[in-house]
């Protein structure tokens, strides 16, 4: 089975741009989460969805948004950026038992100058 | 607040002996613990679970310790070898609130595994 894609996988924005990041799950897989890892804060839930639904959401503000699609493709937004949401964005699947173990793809780099 | 802690960032071994990665928690409802590694310009790598039902799991090099009293976990690799040179993170989960899909991560060990 392939893994876990994300594209782009280097991105550059400016500050008030808005970037929308994607994520492909491994086939079968119906969960999707997204983590944001900085050096300062390490990994840091963003928030998930099964089923086209947000199940869990992490302590971001509003600007953060995702959604997920029939094909359980997920895609995260950050509107208006920052000069700290310069960072490492992953994402990771799984069937969606609470149990599973969470799979990751490469990740965004994403820069915001 | 950090929920998970990694106090030491970085770790020094030499090759073929034995590697203890130590993680700390807070929150008494996590139940399911991992440790995942990283290498740069990729993702994290599974490498071992624990329920909060056990106290000990093995796979092959690597086994992880759960001392739930002390809310103290450990993950050893024996034999160390050079290509487990990565950054180690531990993470846990509240499974019994439905969903393992929030893992709260540690901030990482980085390990340097010496030939």
């Amino acid at each position: 089975k392939a893994g876990v894609t994300q594209t782009p996988r280097y991105l550059i924005k400016t500050r008030g741009q808005q970037v929308t990041l994607s994520c492909s799950p491994i086939s079968g897989h119906r969960s999707v989460s997204w983590y944001q890892q900085t050096p300062g804060q390490g990994l840091q839930f963003l928030f998930e969805y099964f089923s086209e639904t947000q199940r869990n959401k992490g302590n971001f503000p509003g600007r953060f948004s995702g959604r997920q699609f029939s094909n359980s493709r997920s895609e995260m937004n950050v509107s208006t950026l920052e000069l700290g949401d310069s960072a490492l964005y992953l994402c990771a699947s799984t069937p969606g038992v609470s149990t599973d173990t969470q799979y990751f793809g490469p990740g965004t780099r994403l820069t915001v100058l | 607040d950090q929920q998970v802690k990694q106090n030491s960032p970085s770790l020094s071994v030499q090759e073929g002996r034995i590697s203890i990665l130590n993680c700390d928690y807070t929150n008494s409802m996590f139940d399911y613990f991992l440790w995942y590694k990283k290498y740069p310009a990729e993702g994290p790598t599974f490498l071992i679970s624990i329920s909060s039902i056990k106290d000990k799991n093995e796979d092959g090099r690597f086994t992880v310790f759960l001392n739930k009293s002390a809310k103290h976990l450990s993950l050893h690799i024996v034999p160390s070898q050079p290509g487990d040179s990565a950054v180690y993170f531990c993470a846990a989960s509240a499974v019994g609130g439905g969903s393992q899909g929030n893992l709260i991560f540690g901030k990482g060990t980085k390990l340097s595994v010496k030939p």
